[in-house]
Order: structure tokens, then C-alpha cells, then sequence
């Protein structure tokens, strides 16, 4: 069974559209994250939720929203894709707030034209 | 802010030999985790291994081990007997609080390329 799961795996759109990612942990925790993964290879984190509630948000422009329907489920908004979006986004789980290990999903690798 | 510092973009070790990757980080926090991930071309993120600061013993899993220099900030990994699938990204990370209350937020390094020569 698949812990971390995300789709699409892959997405290839144009710019100005509007696309989502989703993600989905049946590991029973409570935190998610999302991170973004640069061509250089670079991971940052952008968001995360701990039952539902925002509780990091780094730098990330307003284009980004994500949404967490339940614990179990963290997806990213994109709006007006840009060319510099082109990564791969990765979402991630923990239990708790406090320093859990967090658990992978196997990327999102978006490529905008 | 806080840094972590892989200083070999690339490296190669032949199979069943033993390879060390380097990682230094920088914190004035006392209580923190550090890990190792695998990231091989599937692109799958794999925690490798974790450390605590408080504890003084290194971690180990199997072929894996780590050498924790707290005072030194160090963090290395050894990876022993090593394997054909071995061959991937390595990402040393450090485990910080994070920008909202209460929270935590894994600190990357740039990564280590390991490849194995059969």
C-alpha cells in the first residue's frame, strides 16, 4: 500500500493556465507538506498543515493555494503557471508537530511551455 | 538561518567498497534531528537514516551508518558493501522550527551524487 501517494505523476501545461496537484497519506498523520524541488536539484519547503490549519508558509508566490479538505489530504493550487514553476513538487507527512520523520510522495514533475 | 552544507557534488565508489558522504550544518539550537535521503532516478524520496542531537550514539541501519559530530556540527554518512542500487542523490537534512508556531521544516543540502562502478 502506497503511504504518500500523489497525482498526476507527471503534468505538462501552458503558461497562463491553472492546474492542480494532489496528494493523499493514509499513514494516519496529522502534518503534510509541500516542497518544491528545483532543476539544480534544490529541495525547499513552501507549505505545511497540521490538522488542517496553515502553519508554515514560506515565500511562495500568491499563484500557489494550497487546500486541506482533511488531515489525510493536502493538494496545490496553481494559478497562472509560470515558466519558472517547472519542478518537481513533492508532498510530504508527519506525525505531529514536533520532529517526526516525514515521509515522501513520489513527486509531481511539472513542466510548463 | 539555518544552513546545511554537502561539499561533493559528486562522487564514485566501486561496488563493495565503503564511501563516506560529508554534511555539515548550521544552528544555535540544541534539540534538533538530522536524516539522510535517497533520492535514486525514480525520483522517490527514501529516509535513509535519522540521528537525534541528544543522543550520543550513531545511528545505524544495516549497511548505513552516520559519524555525528555535534560539537563540530557534523554529520557524515558511510554507506559500507556498497551496492549496484545504492547509486542515487543523497540529501543530508536537518530538522528546524519552522516560520509558524509550533511547527518544524526539514533544511536541505544541495546533495551528494553517489555512483556505484560495478
Amino acid at each position: 500500500d502506497t503511504a504518500v501517494s500523489q497525482t498526476p505523476k507527471y503534468l505538462v501545461t501552458q503558461m497562463g493556465n491553472d492546474k492542480s496537484i494532489k496528494c493523499e497519506q493514509n499513514l494516519g498523520h496529522d502534518t503534510m507538506y509541500w516542497y518544491k524541488q528545483d532543476s539544480k536539484k534544490f529541495l525547499k519547503i513552501m507549505f505545511s498543515y497540521n490538522n488542517k490549519e496553515l502553519i508554515i508558509n514560506e515565500t511562495v508566490p500568491n499563484r500557489f493555494s494550497p487546500k486541506s479538505p482533511d488531515k489525510a489530504h493536502l493538494n496545490l493550487h496553481i494559478n497562472s503557471l509560470e515558466l519558472g514553476d517547472s519542478a518537481v513538487y513533492f508532498c510530504a507527512s508527519s506525525q505531529g508537530r514536533s520532529m517526526g520523520t516525514q515521509y515522501f510522495g513520489p513527486g509531481t514533475r511539472l513542466t510548463v511551455l | 538561518a539555518q544552513t546545511v552544507t554537502q561539499s561533493q557534488p559528486e562522487m564514485s565508489v566501486q561496488e563493495a567498497e565503503t564511501v563516506t558522504l560529508s554534511c555539515t550544518y548550521d544552528t544555535s539550537e540544541s534539540n534538533y534531528y538530522l536524516f539522510w535521503y535517497k533520492q535514486p532516478p525514480s525520483r522517490q524520496m527514501i529516509l535513509v537514516i535519522r540521528q537525534e542531537a541528544y543522543k550520543q550514539q550513531n545511528a545505524t541501519e544495516n549497511r548505513f551508518s552516520v559519524n555525528f559530530q555535534k560539537a563540530a556540527k557534523s554529520f557524515s554518512l558511510k554507506i559500507s558493501d556498497s551496492q549496484l542500487g545504492d547509486t542515487a542523490m543523497y540529501f543530508c537534512a536537518f530538522m528546524t522550527r519552522g516560520s509558524g508556531a509550533g511547527s518544524y521544516q526539514l533544511t536541505f543540502g544541495k546533495g551528494t551524487k553517489l555512483s556505484v562502478i560495478p
